[in-house]
């Protein structure tokens, strides 16, 4: 119930290429659904977040696609460049009170993006 | 821009020593976290702490594992007796509550070796 399955668990890609990370969560309580990057030796950083009010969320190259009926989520990174090298996180928590940093992560994706 | 930050990066002790892992979360956050991250693993919720207290706080946070915010500034986390198993990057958080885009700030991390 409280799990938050992400695939793949690496990429690569060449440069200019569309990486898509997929995410799947089973607690249908989650209403927050925001996506980590990490650099090696880094703490995650949000790069953007959805909460289920709407479909689909850009920011800049990244876009989070949400689809509420079949507890998935989706990150396409467009023109993807060599400095969007890291570790992608999806992660689903509640959107109320402080719970927004009580968050479920899932495994990682590890993405490459070879000039 | 405000950060919320870590010491001491690194921390190297003995199977069975106590530690203390401190951060300083972004000024005006409520909410505080500790996370903790296995070598090439997924990123854990430990607790959340709110108010001078524990709000919630996961299997993985048992009787070993203490927060404490002695002061207006520092949040602590002790592990009583270290085991081995307890070698990881442990992350703090802070998170202002009640605005409408809030999101959890994330430290750099302190990576704990126990040997």
């Amino acid at each position: 119930q409280q799990q938050v399955k992400q695939s793949p668990q690496s990429l690569i890609v060449q440069k200019g290429g569309i990486p898509i990370i997929n995410c799947a969560y089973e607690n249908t309580a989650f209403d927050y659904f925001p996506w980590y990057q990490q650099f090696p030796g880094k703490g995650p950083a949000l790069l953007i977040a959805i909460r289920p009010d709407v479909s689909e969320k850009k920011e800049g190259r990244f876009t989070i696609s949400f689809n509420k009926s079949a507890k998935q989520f989706s990150l396409h990174i467009m023109d993807s460049q060599p400095g969007d090298s890291a570790t992608y996180f999806c992660a689903a928590g509640l959107n109320y009170g402080g719970s927004q940093g009580n968050l479920i992560f899932g495994k990682g994706t590890k993405l490459s993006v070879k000039p | 821009e405000p950060e919320v930050t870590q010491t001491p990066s690194h921390q190297v002790t003995q199977m069975g020593q106590e530690v203390i892992l401190r951060c300083v979360p972004i000024s005006n956050h409520l909410y505080f976290y500790w996370y903790r991250q296995i070598l090439g693993q997924k990123v854990e919720f430990l607790v959340s702490f709110y108010n001078n207290e524990i709000s919630e706080k996961s299997e993985i946070f048992d009787d070993q594992f203490s927060v404490e915010r002695p002061d207006g500034s520092n949040f602590t986390l002790k592990i009583r007796s270290t085991k081995l198993e307890d070698s990881a990057m442990y992350f703090c958080a802070s998170l202002i509550p009640g605005q409408i885009n809030t999101e959890a700030f994330f430290g750099q991390g302190t990576r704990l070796t126990v040997v």
